[in-house]
């Protein structure tokens, strides 16, 4: 079976570091784009980044540039997303997607089942 | 950047009925348009991708149409697992870029 499975639920402090993880099984993990997507509180989908595992070309939305970093270990199949340091307009679900293989390009045809992340003092 | 505005922001309808959704993007995406369905603590699921073409387990009354800016996702006779929030989402090349509509709520009128 084709998934991703997301690391667990986290509550950190404004100013704390946090990496979470999406570890992709079932397919070649090296040969398809991993995105992130946050859905804060209530609201919609915005598109993070994505992530070549084969060869860790990253590309990122202007909107989070600078904000976050999206890495991965293909030697364990695993995408993360990681903060230096939280604010609390960071609490959020964060999906990661795997990009559609041809024909499906422009899609996200996996879905992990989400991190939601919640920064509080 | 694209934008992309779905409409209407909520739709009340009854099982049975036709829902119509609509995705305008601010330029031409080609048909580089998908369409995706979330329920209330699920991740979203891909329904359509290439504007028209249904993903895999997705059943055939959805459908996708339209190309350029406009764009409609349609089902034939709703049933009751199909109330839900449902995105349109479009990728770009260059640079490379993905972005969501804001989504349009399906709700039981």
């Amino acid at each position: 079976e084709v998934q991703l499975v997301q690391s667990g639920a986290e509550v950190k402090k404004p100013g704390e570091s946090l990496k979470i993880s999406c570890k992709g099984s079932g397919y070649s993990f090296t040969s398809y784009w991993i995105g992130w997507v946050r859905q804060m509180p209530g609201k919609g989908l915005e598109w993070m980044g994505i992530i070549y595992p084969g060869d860790s070309d990253t590309r990122y939305s202007p909107s989070f540039q600078g904000q976050v970093t999206i890495s991965a270990d293909k030697s364990i199949s695993t995408a993360y997303l990681q903060w230096s340091s939280l604010k609390a307009s960071d609490t959020a679900m964060y999906y990661c997607a795997r990009r559609g293989g041809y024909p499906a390009l422009d899609a996200f045809d996996i879905w992990g089942q989400g991190t939601m992340v919640t920064v509080s003092s | 950047e694209i934008v992309l505005t779905q409409s209407p922001a909520t739709l009340s309808l009854s099982p049975g009925e036709r829902a119509t959704l609509s995705c305008r993007a601010s330029q031409s995406v080609s048909s580089y348009l998908a369409w995706y369905q979330q329920k209330p603590g699920q991740a979203p699921r891909l329904l359509i991708y290439d504007a028209s073409n249904r993903a895999t387990g997705i059943p055939a009354r959805f459908s996708g149409s339209g190309s350029g800016t406009d764009f409609t996702l349609t089902i034939s006779s709703l049933e009751p697992e199909d109330f839900a929030v449902y995105y349109c989402q479009q990728r770009s090349n260059w640079p490379l870029m993905y972005t969501f509509g804001q989504g349009t709520k399906l709700e039981i009128k």
